[in-house]
């Protein structure tokens, strides 16, 4: 699989948008780009995933490079509920591709 | 989005005991699930994936025979830790392919914690 690389931490103000970035230099054309977070204790949770075009839904937006060799996970308007690992993961659209986790982003937002 | 349920969220069991973690796809059926194990602060680990009808494929160094894993219908897979050891302690999560989402979308569970004493 092809690795992703994301800032360890990050730290965010309430309200305020916050910009996770991810690289993915090596991702091959049929790679998707999936986002996941994880609160404590819970299970990862999906959060918005894209090939090539700019993604929106109701908990994010995901910005794709044009090269495609980096991708930006958008949250709007942090909220204290928003504290979580945010993990950037590539994977294949066959069936049997699993999900390989790195080490994810820790969000940390101040109220 | 989809919904994986897993039962028990938590466990406690003696030490060469064995436990058995059940993992459902509530709206879906999913031919396809798989098994991490998650230390604490640290990230999830891929254990194995369960096909519907066949053998579990095991990641290196994952002991089959200890982990037994079976998929038994389209909308359950179940996780057996036999003989279990304090060492085998950890969180526990399923997830499963949703086939009818673009990009073959995976969801995952709420996790298990096992305790093992």
């Amino acid at each position: 699989d092809a690795k992703t690389t994301q800032p360890n931490s990050m730290e965010s103000n309430e309200e305020e948008p916050v910009h996770l970035p991810c690289n993915h230099s090596t991702i091959s054309g049929t790679d998707y780009i999936h986002w996941y977070r994880q609160l404590p204790s819970q299970g990862p949770e999906y959060v918005i995933h894209g090939l090539t075009s700019n993604v929106n839904n109701r908990m994010a937006s995901l910005a794709i490079a044009e090269d495609r060799k980096s991708s930006t996970l958008i949250l709007h308007r942090a909220t204290l509920r928003d504290a979580a690992v945010y993990y950037c993961i590539l994977r294949g659209n066959n069936a049997g591709n699993m999900l390989t986790f790195g080490g994810g982003t820790r969000l940390m937002v101040k109220p | 989005g989809a919904v994986v349920s897993q039962h028990p969220s938590r466990v406690i069991c003696k030490s060469g005991t064995s436990v058995k973690i059940e993992c459902r796809s509530l709206d879906f059926q999913a031919t396809t699930m798989f098994w991490y194990r998650q230390f604490p602060k640290q990230s999830l680990m891929l254990m194995a994936t369960s096909n519907e009808g066949s053998k579990a494929t095991y990641e290196q160094g994952v002991e089959k025979d200890k982990f037994l894993i079976n998929h038994a219908s389209l909308t359950l897979s179940t996780l057996t830790v036999t003989s279990a050891h304090p060492e085998d302690s950890s969180f526990y999560i399923c997830s499963a392919r949703d086939p009818r989402s673009s990009g073959n979308t995976i969801y995952f569970g709420e996790g298990s914690w096992l305790t093992v004493v």
